[in-house]
């Protein structure tokens, strides 16, 4: 069974246009962070949400927690070639304690040019 | 300010090899060590994690082992390869955040290829 679901698998779109990639569960978290992955390259982290129902932004990112910390959302605005990579979700499940990161499965994006 | 060093990036040795790959991480004391593996283009499978030296969780029963001599220092080990310990190898290190959860800095990654 797979904690964090994430979707769609994969997406490609033009420069210019928007898109929302999604990251749910069934399980109740803490906290959940954001990660983009270039190829050949280790995750960085962008953002991490605590609170049910917070919205950040990141210039032309926004992220959204669900009101019941089950879920979030990656908003892009107007993408640019630069935004292509893998997201990632990540949580620290409340049952396993500890220092346990899980991932999701990522969303891989594409912007034309 | 933090670094975490990852080698090498690319690794490809005949099934039945051993293996080690290292890590190491500089300008922090005690930090929480990981080892994921990732298949090609997809989400991270956590193989090990530490808290401490010689203080070693294994979340995968598998052909790896890990180890952590010094404080900043992990290894990815095995005896055998097999063809499916192929994947891309990610080291982390992490800050612990209290209700933020973990924030892991990546290293670079091994791309191991088992033929």
């Amino acid at each position: 069974t797979q904690l964090l679901e994430q979707s769609p698998q994969f997406l490609s779109i033009q420069e210019g246009e928007n898109l929302t990639v999604y990251c749910n569960s069934s399980s109740v978290f803490s906290s959940l962070q954001w990660y983009r992955q270039e190829p050949g390259e280790g995750p960085v982290l962008l953002v991490t949400v605590v609170t049910g129902g917070e919205v950040k932004k990141l210039k032309r990112l926004t992220f959204q927690f669900g009101d019941a910390r089950k879920d979030s959302s990656l908003h892009i605005t107007a993408a640019q070639t630069g935004d292509t990579g893998l997201y990632l979700c990540a949580v620290t499940p409340y049952q396993t304690g500890a220092n346990n990161l899980f991932f999701g499965t990522g969303t891989r994006l594409t912007v034309i040019p | 300010s933090q670094t975490i060093h990852q080698w090498p990036a690319t690794l490809v040795q005949p099934v039945g090899s051993p293996l080690s790959l290292e890590c190491t991480v500089e300008g922090t004391s005690n930090p929480n060590l990981y080892w994921y593996r990732q298949a090609a283009g997809r989400g991270l499978q956590l193989l090990f994690y530490s808290v401490g030296i010689g203080q070693i969780s294994s979340e995968v029963p598998q052909n790896l082992s890990a180890s952590r001599p010094q404080d900043r220092q992990f290894i990815l080990s095995s005896k055998k390869l097999l063809l499916s310990d192929s994947g891309f190898y990610l080291c982390a290190w992490s800050v612990r955040r209290g209700l933020a959860g973990e924030k892991l800095f990546f290293g670079s990654g091994t791309q191991l290829s088992v033929l």
